[in-house]
């Protein structure tokens, strides 16, 4: 039981340059979250999956797509890269079963720099 | 933009001290979390505590909720070098149904000294 995995775990791009961020979870979760991580931000939202077969933006959408493959997978995708987007990303999911359940599990990370 | 913003920033203490990290958020809630994250690693979750509740525990950790002044506390007793980590809060605001979306704050860096 691997909890939530991401790939890959480091990446650099230059500017301009399009990539996309895997995650999967194997818990049979039914929420997928994509945060960003900066110095002194905390997370931030980007977009999320309540359930499979629906995507919505969170707090900062701008620049990023996503698609929830499955109901295991969520794809974060950057078109087109530009330096205010290196950052650490995180995937979360959780079980969201009735609404009762919050708590949300994290995958490892993936840190992106943007040249 | 943030939900909550956490006070202190940082904090250093020694091994067996307690440690106690405050969270003030801006909306009602329906609940708020702690998360802990080592660092170089994701958030691993620590303890919920809902909208009807003053105080939880789990272990060393004690959280209180205070709706009235929008304010959480963590306290944790007994402090050991493995507790070394970043904390932050998290809100779930009204009104978010059921996508479990999550608001978090800045943390705070807790650094415990052997």
């Amino acid at each position: 039981n691997a909890g939530v995995t991401q790939t890959p775990k480091f990446q650099v791009l230059k500017t301009g340059q399009s990539m996309t961020l895997q995650c999967a979870q194997d818990m049979n979760h039914n929420s997928m979250y994509w945060y960003r991580q900066d110095p002194g931000m905390g997370l931030r939202l980007i977009y999320y999956s309540a359930s499979e077969g629906t995507t919505d933006k969170g707090e900062v959408p701008n620049g990023y797509n996503v698609s929830r493959l499955n109901k295991r997978e969520f794809s974060l995708r950057l078109e087109s890269a530009a330096p205010s987007q290196t950052s650490v990303y995180f995937c979360a999911s959780r079980a969201g079963v009735g609404g009762l359940s919050y708590e949300q599990y994290f995958g490892p990370g993936t840190r992106l720099t943007v040249t | 933009s943030q939900q909550g913003e956490e006070d202190p920033q940082a904090l250093s203490i020694q091994e067996g001290e307690n440690a106690t990290m405050n969270c003030s958020y801006k909306t009602s809630i329906n609940n708020l979390q702690w998360y802990r994250q080592n660092s170089g690693r994701g958030l691993v979750h620590l303890i919920l505590i809902r909208s009807n509740e003053r105080e939880k525990h789990s272990g060393r950790l004690r959280v209180t909720l205070d709706t009235s002044k929008k304010s959480s506390s963590l306290l944790i007793t007994a402090s050991r070098a493995a507790d070394t980590a970043s904390y932050f809060c998290a809100t779930v605001p009204p009104g978010s149904g059921n996508t479990g979306k999550l608001i978090f704050g800045q943390g705070t860096t807790l650094q415990v000294k052997p």
